[in-house]
């Protein structure tokens, strides 16, 4: 149980276009989820944190009108990337949490999507 | 603003070797410290979650302990194996919030 998919895994765009990733938690509600990234040999970096039904809340330094966070359902939190360029290439990171499950507000994590923006 | 630090950066040991990763952190205010594993080009997979109540919580070959006071915890691994070969990760959270990581220890096991 406990599980938080998404998708894709992995992505190539253009310099220029949106890219839009999905979070699901698939057996539980989450009512917050977490973006992080992840550039190479760095760890993990918070860029936003997203409440159902509400704006996202964003870290200092992150462009909230290049990255769209969406968390329209408890389900459900899209991250999309607006006219991404090279320095946008990272590893994306979602994670969500909810009270009901795991305890102690514990986040369960998504596998990651790579993007590559040529 | 809560930091947290991971030593060593990178450790290298031969198979069977018992061995420990530190992790401190500034703010002791924590409500709960997670180790995770990451192989390379993969996501986290948590190992061990330990609640600022608690004083370490094992799971097989791990053993993770917290002295909060001190901000401190380290993640011991028995009988090392070359599948234990990864980045490990120690993140520390408030109640609710996002959790803030350190940025590793990169650990080699050479059969």
């Amino acid at each position: 149980g406990a599980v938080v998919s998404q998708h894709p895994s992995w992505v190539i765009c253009k310099s220029g276009t949106s890219v839009k990733i999905e979070c699901r938690s698939l057996d539980f509600q989450a009512t917050t989820m977490f973006w992080y990234r992840q550039f190479p040999k760095q760890s993990l970096m918070l860029m936003a944190t997203s409440n159902e039904g509400s704006k996202a809340t964003y870290e200092q330094g992150v462009e909230k009108d290049k990255f769209l966070i969406n968390h329209a359902s408890l389900t459900l939190s899209t991250l999309t990337v607006t006219s991404a360029h090279p320095e946008d290439s990272s590893f994306y990171i979602c994670s969500a949490q909810s009270r009901g499950r795991g305890g102690y507000n514990e986040q369960f994590f998504g596998p990651g999507t790579r993007l590559t923006v040529l | 603003k809560q930091e947290v630090t991971q030593i060593p950066a990178a450790l290298s040991v031969p198979e069977g070797e018992n061995l420990v990763l530190n992790c401190s952190f500034t703010d002791s205010a924590i409500y709960n410290l997670q180790w995770f594993r990451q192989d390379p080009g993969k996501g986290l997979t948590s190992l061990l979650l330990i609640q600022s109540s608690q004083r370490e919580q094992t799971s097989g070959r791990l053993n993770a302990s917290l002295d909060k006071s001190s901000g401190r915890s380290t993640l011991y691994i028995a009988a090392s194996q070359p599948g234990d070969s990864a980045t490990y990760l120690c993140a520390v959270s408030l109640a609710g919030t996002a959790l803030i990581f350190g940025k590793g220890t990169t650990l080699s096991v050479s059969s």
